[in-house]
């Protein structure tokens, strides 16, 4: 089982404005980085798989990037929106998923 | 379009009693997994299945127990439940290892 680590555990943003948030790893033992977001009742939905130093991923407004060398990933989303409000999970792949325990972001009106 | 499907969607259990977790999907995807989630802890993986035949310990096996029925099934089994095993179980699946995996919609359980 791998370490995962997530920062910070909470957030608040204001809408329109942009934030991002850490996913760090003692080593770079693994396959992939994954990331996910989570929506209260709902299951998790994958959002980014990435393998190599220096991966660079989008999808709208949020977008990805991963440090293997330093042991970090950071998630950032532009121009927050009240959909945006979900609980952001990072998970290394090793052969199965070690999750962290999550970075909830609720984005006010 | 179901992709994972989990049953039951909640569940009450006494002390003592056992019950099945059902978990399929519909994807033909290779691996299956098996995590709890609690407060404060993430998902924790309890068992997984890397293909079809094969089955693996995670990070909390104990009082659990898997079949990998067929390459659509994958059942979690308690066979005495405790109160330290309330939580909500997710089932998840993956085409191969390394890919993106697709979550149920998870089993609350309840053990009083």
């Amino acid at each position: 089982i791998l370490n995962v680590e997530q920062s910070p555990q909470s957030l608040h943003v204001q809408e329109g404005d942009s934030t991002n948030f850490t996913c760090s790893f003692p080593s770079s033992n693994f396959y992939a980085l994954h990331w996910y977001r989570w929506e209260t009742a709902k299951s998790p939905e994958a959002l980014f798989v990435m393998t190599l130093n220096g991966d660079e991923k989008k999808k709208g407004r949020i977008s990805a990037t991963l440090n293997t060398k330093e042991g970090y990933s950071y998630l950032y989303i532009k121009g927050s929106q009240p959909e945006d409000s979900a609980t952001y999970l990072c998970a290394l792949n090793d052969y199965k998923l070690s999750f962290g325990a999550g970075t909830t972001v609720t984005v006010r009106a | 379009n179901a992709g994972v499907t989990q049953t039951p969607k909640f569940q009450v259990l006494k002390t003592g009693q056992s019950m099945t977790l059902q978990c399929a999907q519909d994807m033909n995807h290779n691996s299956m997994y098996w995590y709890r989630q609690d407060p404060g802890m993430g998902l924790r993986l309890i068992y997984y299945s890397a293909s079809e035949g094969t089955t693996d310990k995670g990070e909390v096996p104990n009082g659990y127990n898997v079949s990998r029925l067929n390459k659509r099934e994958f059942s979690l089994r308690l066979e005495s439940a405790a109160p330290s095993q309330t939580s909500v179980y997710f089932c998840a699946s993956s085409e191969v290892v390394g890919d993106g995996y697709t979550f149920g919609s998870g089993t609350r359980l309840t053990v009083v």
